[in-house]
């Protein structure tokens, strides 16, 4: 069956640190996604890969970057985590699915509860 | 820019009794559009989507929806609750032509169903 496994599944950390999470697929997806979820509201999206080596920006990449090493991992990196950046991390994978990658389903991992202090 | 809203944010219903889910989208043409489940501490996970074709398209557990172009509408239904379906479900859409965009999914805000005995 498809997996999305994510790492840690909580953390805290501190104003101004580093942090990556981390996010492992084993379903020979091409497309692998970075979402946050605050409360109260639906998850949005900062960063997507559709190949190994290349990200690219989603709509709320300010404060994060992300790497893709390989077609399975795909990290999150805060460089200096603020309190605005508390929330929970969801990662996601694709195939190519129709017209080049749209309408495909997404496969989410359990998340990942990121507290800033 | 597509978008989703679900003008519910908190549904209660009896167990045994059917539900409606409200789902709202904007797009400019026929998009792709899909129903997430989150169960507490869990990820998403699809209940069902919906490709350009028959408008009613049945998902698991009896969960159902219903695409309505003029209304711009994906609403979910289900005939019978069951305490198990307690839980945040979503509301999303693709793009489904050459938009210059790739498989990116807007989520609504989500409805959290409380079932009641």
């Amino acid at each position: 069956e498809a997996a999305v496994t994510q790492s840690p599944r909580s953390k805290v950390a501190v104003t101004g640190g580093k942090v990556t999470l981390s996010c492992h697929q084993t379903n020979n997806h091409d497309y692998m996604y970075w979402y946050r979820q605050d409360t109260g509201h639906g998850l949005r999206l900062i960063h997507y890969s559709y190949v190994a080596d290349s990200t690219e920006k989603g709509d709320i990449p300010d404060g994060y970057k992300a790497s893709r090493p390989s077609q399975e991992n795909f990290s999150l990196i805060l460089e200096l985590a603020s309190l605005s950046q508390t929330a929970v991390y969801f990662c996601a994978s694709s195939d190519r699915g129709r017209l080049g990658g749209r309408g495909a389903e997404q496969f989410f991992g359990p998340g990942t509860r990121l507290t800033v202090l | 820019a597509q978008s989703v809203t679900q003008p519910d944010a908190r549904v209660t219903v009896s167990e045994g009794a059917s539900l409606q889910l409200r789902c709202k989208y904007s797009y400019f043409g026929t998009p792709y559009l899909f129903w997430y489940v989150q169960y507490p501490r869990q990820g998403l996970q699809l209940l069902l989507k919906y490709y350009p074709g028959d408008p009613v398209v049945q998902g698991v557990n009896g969960f159902e929806a219903e695409f309505s172009k003029s209304n711009s509408s994906f609403h979910l239904r289900k005939a019978s609750v069951h305490w198990s379906d307690w839980a945040v479900y979503f509301c999303a859409v693709s793009p489904s032509f050459l938009s210059g965009s790739f498989n990116k999914l807007t989520f609504g805000a989500g409805t959290r169903l409380a079932v009641c005995p």
